[in-house]
């Protein structure tokens, strides 16, 4: 599986977009960008995934990079129910598998 | 209820025990996996089931042994656990398509296991 690299944790304030980076570097042609989020004492929930071109849905939104070889979640303005620890998790087209890495910790100050 | 949900929240039992968690998924999907999440590590995916029929074991050990009646449980059984076991337990499912991909998965709340 191609692996993704993100930072530990990161930390923002209400009401501010926040962009999380994933890095990507040996993704294949064939690799979907997906994203997950862990809130505190519940199970990972999906929160979109994407090819190539940036993606939008009611979440958040996935820039993707012409290379795709790095990628960017953006929530647009965040609230403290978005404080949870964000994975980001390549998985082949036609793939079932999810491989989770240690993801980034991500903290809303009020 | 809706989505994905497990029982017991919370297990505390001893070694020598005999358990069972216990997962529904109240989605129609015709996936379903166990992952383990122990602490301050990633989560770890266990077993997997396609159609009721298991498809994966990723070299689980034999004291977790997976039953899957139908399409919508999904039951983790344990037997002589040792303390490292001790983690949060998550069910998840998905649906397959036709088309061959699998739509994303959704997870139900986990079982906090204490093997004492």
């Amino acid at each position: 599986d191609a692996k993704t690299t993100q930072p530990n944790s990161m930390e923002s304030n209400e009401e501010e977009p926040v962009h999380l980076p994933c890095n990507h570097s040996t993704i294949s042609g064939t690799d979907y960008i997906h994203w997950y989020r862990q809130l505190p004492s519940q199970g990972p929930e999906y929160v979109i995934h994407g090819l190539t071109s940036n993606v939008n849905n009611r979440m958040a939104s996935l820039a993707i990079a012409e290379d795709r070889k790095s990628s960017t979640l953006i929530l647009h303005r965040a609230t403290l129910r978005d404080a949870a620890v964000y994975y980001c998790i390549l998985r082949e087209q036609g793939a079932q598998k999810l491989v989770f890495g240690q993801g980034t910790r991500l903290t809303i100050n009020p | 209820e809706t989505g994905v949900t497990q029982t017991p929240r919370h297990l505390v039992m001893g070694m020598t025990n005999k358990k069972s968690l216990k997962c529904e998924q109240h989605l129609g999907h015709n996936a379903m996996y166990w992952y383990k999440q122990s602490a301050k590590k990633p989560l770890e995916l266990m077993f997997v089931y396609n159609f009721k029929e298991q498809t994966e074991n990723n070299s689980v050990p034999s004291r977790f042994s997976p039953e899957c009646p139908n399409s919508s449980h999904l039951f983790l059984h344990l037997h002589t656990l040792q303390p490292e076991d001790s983690a949060l337990y998550l069910c998840a499912s998905s649906q397959y398509n036709s088309g061959g991909t699998y739509n994303e998965q959704f997870f139900g709340p986990g079982t906090r296991l204490t093997v004492l």
